[in-house]
């Protein structure tokens, strides 16, 4: 069984610009959760969608925002970078009340 | 508001020895507590988890203890080993597939 994937492994941004970040979940999961590994600041909840809708939101600014494909696939979008934003950014999945799955993450580098 | 709480930060062990990892939760309202071993270069793989219903749950040499009433729950690693060494976060959510608070983490070094 594969498991989630995220593409790409690394992206290098300049300030400013917009960066997007993909996720494949477990065949099965409709579930998706974004988090952010950001140096000194641990794992931070930001996004979970489930069945194409929005559940829930971590307390990040509005520049951060995404979605869910009817194929369960997700897409986070973060706009005007800034270079706070460099982390590790990991999508999980899950199905109803199953416990999260991680992908390898997305090194997002801001220059 | 950090509401899990992880010590000690970093910790090392000789090989053969127990591993300990301590954590706090402050919200009674979280129902479900995972642990999570990262190695360097992935994401976090779920190790073991437990219910606050259940004061211990132990596979094979790792054992989750849960104290309800202190809001305290703790990892062992028995007989570590170098391949443990890796870091951990303990977490928390109100049910397994809502949003996970984690704490800060523990790398954990166990010498050869």
């Amino acid at each position: 069984e594969a498991g989630v994937t995220q593409s790409p492994t690394h992206l290098i941004k300049t300030r400013g610009q917009q960066a997007t970040l993909r996720c494949s979940p477990i065949s099965g999961h409709t579930s998706v959760y974004w988090y952010q590994q950001a140096l000194g600041l641990g794992l931070q909840f930001l996004l979970w969608y489930d069945e194409g809708e929005e559940r829930n939101r971590g307390n990040f600014p509005p520049r951060f925002s995404g979605r869910q494909f009817p194929n369960y696939s997700s897409e986070l979008n973060v706009n005007a970078l800034e270079l706070e934003d460099s982390a590790l950014y990991l999508c999980a999945s899950s199905s109803s009340n199953q416990p999260q799955h991680f992908g390898d993450g997305t090194r997002l580098s801001i220059l | 508001q950090q509401q899990v709480k992880q010590s000690p930060q970093s910790l090392i062990v000789q090989k053969g020895g127990i591993s300990i990892i301590n954590c706090a939760y402050e919200n009674t309202a979280f129902d479900y507590f995972p642990w999570y071993q990262q190695f360097p270069g992935k994401g976090p793989a779920l190790l073991i988890a437990i219910r606050p219903d259940v004061s211990e749950k132990k596979e094979g040499r790792f054992t989750i203890s849960f104290n309800k009433s202190a809001k305290q729950f703790s990892l062992h690693i028995m007989d570590s080993q170098p391949g443990d060494s890796a870091t951990y976060f303990c977490a928390a959510s109100k049910a397994r597939d809502d949003k996970i608070i984690f704490g800060k983490g523990t790398r954990l070094h166990i010498l050869p």
